[in-house]
């Protein structure tokens, strides 16, 4: 069964440094989601891609974050500078449709889980 | 913008069966998704409803009421390995489709 697959699964990184998260979603999958999920707390969407195409980042907080999905395939966001707030789990996840007919779902990758100390 | 309501913990025992209650406010609405999340874990998808009335699959089933913006999950014949958190999430409408927005989940914990 195909997957979504994000790396790296656990990272590390005091506050002030670099991060980059990657994702490679369901081949044939169209549509691409970046969310940030703080503990115990429901995931919040930070960028969706159609595409190459950015169609939603209003939540990104594009001081400091930024995300590409250059060819429309796999994608990769970006701390930098990491603040000791950014702790939390990034997913990834990919729809065929981007939510054009009922039946179309979301499907989430493992997700990175950063540590900013 | 979005907001939804859903209760922060529920416990039942095996076998039994529990119902988690989801309550939106919304600026666009096209349909209320489910999803199932294990400790550490990603978030799977269960269930999906546009209309109102109820959708079942297998021991889950879920319900809307679209005119009092609510949505309920329906697990029957509970299981150990059931104990998750469990999200709904709005599904906005075009020109967001696609686009997610989620409770901050129930935690189920399923008792012997």
């Amino acid at each position: 069964e195909a997957e979504v697959a994000q790396s790296p699964r656990y990272k590390i990184t005091e506050k002030s440094q670099a991060v980059a998260f990657w994702c490679d979603p369901i081949s044939g999958h169209a549509t691409l989601y970046w969310y940030r999920q703080i503990l115990g707390q429901g995931p919040e969407l930070l960028v969706q891609f159609q595409d190459e195409s950015v169609v939603d980042d209003s939540q990104l907080p594009k001081d400091r974050f930024s995300a590409e999905r250059l060819k429309g395939v796999d994608s990769t966001l970006k701390i930098q500078p990491a603040e000791l707030g950014d702790s939390a789990m990034y997913l990834c996840a990919s729809s065929p449709l981007a939510g054009r007919t009922s039946t179309d779902t979301q499907y989430f990758g493992p997700g990175t889980r950063l540590t900013v100390l | 913008g979005q907001s939804l309501e859903q209760p922060s913990e529920v416990t039942a025992v095996e076998g039994a069966i529990v119902q988690i209650n989801c309550t939106y406010q919304t600026s666009g609405f096209y349909g209320l998704s489910w999803y199932q999340q294990h400790d550490g874990g990603a978030p799977t998808f269960l269930s999906y409803n546009a209309l109102d009335g109820l959708e079942e699959t297998g021991r889950f089933s879920s319900f809307l009421s679209r005119s009092d913006s609510y949505g309920y999950l329906l697990l029957q014949e509970l299981q150990m390995k059931d104990s998750a958190s469990y999200f709904c999430a709005v599904r906005d409408e075009y020109p967001n489709a696609g686009k997610s927005t989620f409770g901050d989940g129930t935690t189920l914990t399923v008792k012997p």
